[in-house]
């Protein structure tokens, strides 16, 4: 079975500064790793995916993750925060041989002028 | 493209009814999964429809039932509605040939509130 652990339920940040998401996961077989958003009364929208190869990934709207095997963990960063980035932010798994998603709490990001 | 569209979008059913919640790909997707998002919790794999069968199930009972038809929507069934089952209900949708989940697109979602 996998697990995920979002480390912050809350990450209140001021705009234009940066901003880190911290997401470790537990799993025996090889697993692909995702980053979701969602913003208010909407559906999930996927940031980025680890599939395998390079451990920096970099996704849409300025987002990137970086995948560390031995930590088994997969942190999402940005460098500079707008308004617009204020969401809920899920961390998620799927084992590479798998359909199931395993998501973890989620963690809110509040961005303030 | 429409995406992954799902009806209604809210809904509220009293303890002990049975709901149906739809959802329609987004072209040129066959599969399709459900989730559950209680309220401040990730969401939670319900199953998920592939060739209008069931393929794969999360630890959810035997209340939680669907249906793919033939043109690859889905129908999510709930009976016998508990107050847990509020929740914001998820499908998504992805093609077959792609690596799992790696091409998954959710749409809006459909809020139960049972009363």
């Amino acid at each position: 079975a996998q697990s995920v652990t979002q480390l912050d339920s809350q990450v209140p940040v001021f705009e234009e500064a940066p901003v880190e998401l911290r997401c470790n996961y537990s799993s025996s077989v090889s697993v692909y790793l995702f980053w979701y958003v969602q913003y208010p009364n909407q559906g999930l929208q996927l940031l980025l995916k680890y599939l395998s190869g390079s451990t920096l990934v970099k996704g849409i709207n300025g987002f990137e993750a970086e995948f560390n095997k031995s930590q088994t963990s997969f942190h999402l960063r940005k460098p500079s925060v707008h308004i617009s980035d204020t969401a809920e932010y899920f961390c998620a798994v799927s084992p590479t041989n798998d359909y199931k998603l395993s998501f973890g709490a989620g963690t809110t990001v509040t961005v303030r002028a | 493209d429409a995406g992954v569209t799902q009806s209604p979008t809210h809904l509220i059913k009293t303890r002990g009814q049975q709901v149906t919640l739809r959802c329609s790909p987004k072209s040129g997707h066959d599969t399709v999964s459900w989730y559950q998002q209680a309220l401040g919790q990730g969401p939670q794999f319900i199953f998920q429809y592939y060739e209008e069968e069931e393929r794969q199930r999360g630890n959810f009972p035997d209340r939680f039932s669907g249906h793919q038809f033939p043109n690859y929507s889905s129908e999510l069934n709930v009976n016998a509605l508990l107050l847990g089952d509020s929740a914001l209900y998820l499908c998504a949708s992805s093609f077959e040939l792609s690596i799992p989940n790696t091409e998954a697109f959710f749409g809006q979602g459909t809020r139960l509130t049972v009363v």
